[in-house]
């Protein structure tokens, strides 16, 4: 089973609109860490957020926020007011803390198409 | 200050060819791990390591090679290219361990022919 899901295989938005992200994950362990990563068109990887699994809060930086769902197991992003550099595959990624620590798993990835 | 570097950029390898994808990092994390992209199935480890001298295999390790003779280094050795390892990889290192999160490298796109 995979541990980190994204069902939405590419999203199309228009400029300023706003989009949201699905991440779903699977584990047994309590204490957990959840990432988000983008991937430009150029092809690096950046990392854009860590959240433990104690930390249900959400968070907002700029136009993005985060919303974390332990009873959903769902660590869902949000873009609001969307922009043509926002297009970027972004992936969603676990680290578990227990029998799998050296492990991290990412999920498949969502494309973002922006157009102006 | 470097971060991930890897080496080379892109690389057309013939089937059955050998070759070794270099990564160095300058930020003295232990951890370190090789993974590769394929389309639609994101990233998946092949090897990692948790300090100089010590690897272990991931999800994919089959027909790759690594070990770490220092915490700088960590490259990953292709003993005889098949076609299905057609693929970006992309080179890792983390500071405390996965759950601290990873910095990437800028990747190695390889075709084998």
């Amino acid at each position: 089973a995979q541990k980190v899901t994204q069902a939405q295989t590419e999203i199309s938005v228009v400029e300023k609109e706003d989009v949201t992200l699905d991440c779903v994950y699977e584990t047994r362990d309590t204490t957990y860490y959840l990432f988000w990563y983008k991937q430009p068109p150029s092809g690096e990887l950046v990392f854009l957020i860590r959240r433990n699994s104690f930390d249900e809060q959400n968070e907002i930086s700029g136009r993005y926020s985060w919303n974390f769902q332990k009873s959903t197991s769902s660590f869902n992003f949000t873009i609001t007011a969307s922009q043509v550099v926002d297009s970027a595959v972004y992936f969603c990624a676990l680290s578990e803390v227990g029998y799998n620590f050296n492990k991290f798993y990412f999920g498949s990835g969502t494309k973002l198409n922006v157009k102006p | 200050n470097a971060g991930v570097t890897q080496t080379p950029k892109f690389q057309v390898l013939k089937t059955g060819q050998s070759m070794t994808l270099q990564c160095a990092q300058d930020m003295n994390h232990e951890y370190m791990s090789w993974y590769r992209q394929d389309p639609g199935m994101g990233l998946r480890l092949i090897h990692y390591s948790v300090g100089a001298g010590i690897t272990d295999q991931g999800e994919v390790p089959n027909g790759y090679n690594v070990s770490r003779s220092t915490t700088e280094d960590f490259p990953l050795r292709l003993l005889s290219a098949a076609p299905s390892q057609t693929s970006v990889y992309f080179c890792a290192s983390s500071y405390g361990g996965p759950t601290y999160g990873y910095t990437f490298g800028s990747g190695t796109r390889l075709t084998v022919v």
